[in-house]
């Protein structure tokens, strides 16, 4: 039972274009969504995050929409830079359960120069 | 400070030892939780800790898990009797206070190879 979905293995997209990632979800509970940056061989990087209560977080380069009612949230880098390549994955908590994360399975993206 | 940090980074073992990962939280955070990630997944939680009590491990993969944090700083996590599909990056985060908006920071992983 997955229940936080990236269903883009893989993106690919030119430097100083956007980059769209995509997440979806199926748990109610869950009332705060993360972006994480991971590179090979390290740690998941902390990148953006969102509540429940809110539908849209920016940071510099990343935003974050959350759509509640479609159980959708996506990340927007913009302008895409190459040390942008990396994996990310999105994240979900409640803070019923703990605040524990479930995490998708990750979109691998590539940022061509 | 200076972030989570996990030892060893690295870990080859023949099947059947057992080993054991540490992992220092920053230093003011009170959460302290454990994951797992295979290849091309993404990371499993395992079990968190709140100061020194464990409030959950039922997510732990088998009896041969084991976490303590005797002290609510550092933690450890064994593994007994290890097999192949063990295999894997195991990941520690840390967080502040459990809040709802509450921030998860990841170390940089200990891989686990079984031989």
């Amino acid at each position: 039972d997955q229940q936080v979905k990236q269903n883009s293995p893989s993106l690919s997209v030119q430097e100083g274009r956007i980059s769209i990632l995509n997440c979806d979800y199926t748990n109610s509970m869950f009332d705060y969504f993360l972006w994480y940056k991971k590179y090979p061989a390290e740690g998941p990087t902390f990148l953006i995050s969102i509540s429940s209560i809110k539908d849209k977080n920016e940071d510099g380069r990343f935003t974050v929409f959350l759509n509640k009612s479609a159980k959708h949230l996506s990340l927007h880098i913009v302008p895409s830079q190459p040390g942008d390549s990396a994996v990310y994955f999105c994240a979900a908590s409640g803070k019923a359960a703990g605040n524990k994360l479930t995490f998708g399975g990750g979109t691998r993206v590539l940022v061509k120069p | 400070d200076t972030g989570v940090s996990q030892n060893p980074r690295h870990k080859i073992t023949k099947r059947g030892q057992n080993v054991t990962f540490r992992c220092d939280p920053i230093s003011e955070h009170n959460r302290l939780y454990w994951y797992r990630q295979t290849l091309g997944q993404g990371p499993e939680f395992l079990t968190y800790f709140q100061n020194e009590a464990q409030l959950e491990k039922s997510r732990l993969l088998s009896d041969r898990f084991s976490a303590e944090r005797p002290k609510g700083s550092f933690s450890t996590l064994e593994i007994q009797r290890t097999e192949q599909g063990d295999s894997a990056m195991y990941l520690c985060a840390s967080s502040l206070d459990g809040t709802s908006t509450d921030t998860q920071y990841f170390g940089p992983g200990t891989r686990l190879t079984v031989l």
